[in-house]
């Protein structure tokens, strides 16, 4: 079974505006949860990633917000710009899975100019 | 040539082929792996080595085999695969296979079966 739900599929977004992806897992043994990018013809590239014992990252335009409570994290794209016009995947993993990182269905995201 | 490379970038074949997919990386890790990209679904791990051992083989069908001759190089050999495995294949290393570890991807290959 998918053990990270990702949504939503797809969305839209103004320049300028704010992008939010949202995942859920129900694992609680996972510990590390990190986004990455994918553009067209390239493969996925790591953007930013937490560990549970935080509440929130945040590197330049790109926030993770974490929830351990309801096993939930998002990604916050703000000031979209079209260059981030990508799929974003959402993944985690635990100490003991050795780099096995289940991944989320991806979310494409498309910033109008 | 940096990061991991992919070859060949697109391969047609037919469900009676043997084809071989090839990974390199010039990072110096010692992780490589193979994962499954199809639209609309999540990554699939598909096989996982970690300093030139086999540690992970996600029920993968024998249809699919891998190798890892050194820890720069990987393979997957692939003979008479179905339609439904036509996909995008992506080969990515990581410097020791750990949990939090980044794993740099290549571009991937993609791959129809007629």
């Amino acid at each position: 079974q998918q053990q990270v739900k990702q949504s939503p599929q797809s969305l839209i977004v103004q320049k300028g505006g704010i992008s939010i992806i949202n995942c859920a897992y129900e694992n609680t043994a996972f510990d590390y949860f990190p986004w990455y990018q994918q553009f067209p013809g390239k493969g996925p590239a790591l953007l930013i990633a937490i560990r549970p014992d935080v509440s929130e990252k945040k590197e330049g335009r790109f926030t993770i917000s974490f929830n351990k409570s309801a096993k939930q994290f998002s990604l916050h794209i703000m000031d979209s710009q079209p260059g981030d016009s990508a799929t974003y995947f959402c993944a985690a993993s635990s100490t003991d899975s050795w780099g096995k990182l289940q991944f989320g269905a991806g979310t494409q995201v498309v910033v109008t100019p | 040539e940096t990061g991991v490379t992919q070859t060949p970038r697109h391969l047609v074949m037919g469900m009676t082929n043997k084809k071989s997919l090839k990974c390199e990386q010039h990072l110096g890790h010692n992780a490589m792996y193979w994962y499954k990209q199809s639209a609309k679904k999540p990554l699939e791990l598909m096989f996982v080595y970690n300093f030139k051992e086999q540690t992970e083989n996600n029920s993968v069908p024998s249809r699919f085999s891998p190798e890892c001759p050194n820890s720069s190089h990987l393979f997957l050999h692939l003979h008479t695969l179905q339609p439904e495995d036509s996909a995008l294949y992506l080969c990515a290393s990581s410097p020791n296979g750990g949990a939090t570890d980044t794993q740099y991807f290549g571009p991937g290959t993609r791959l129809t079966v007629l």
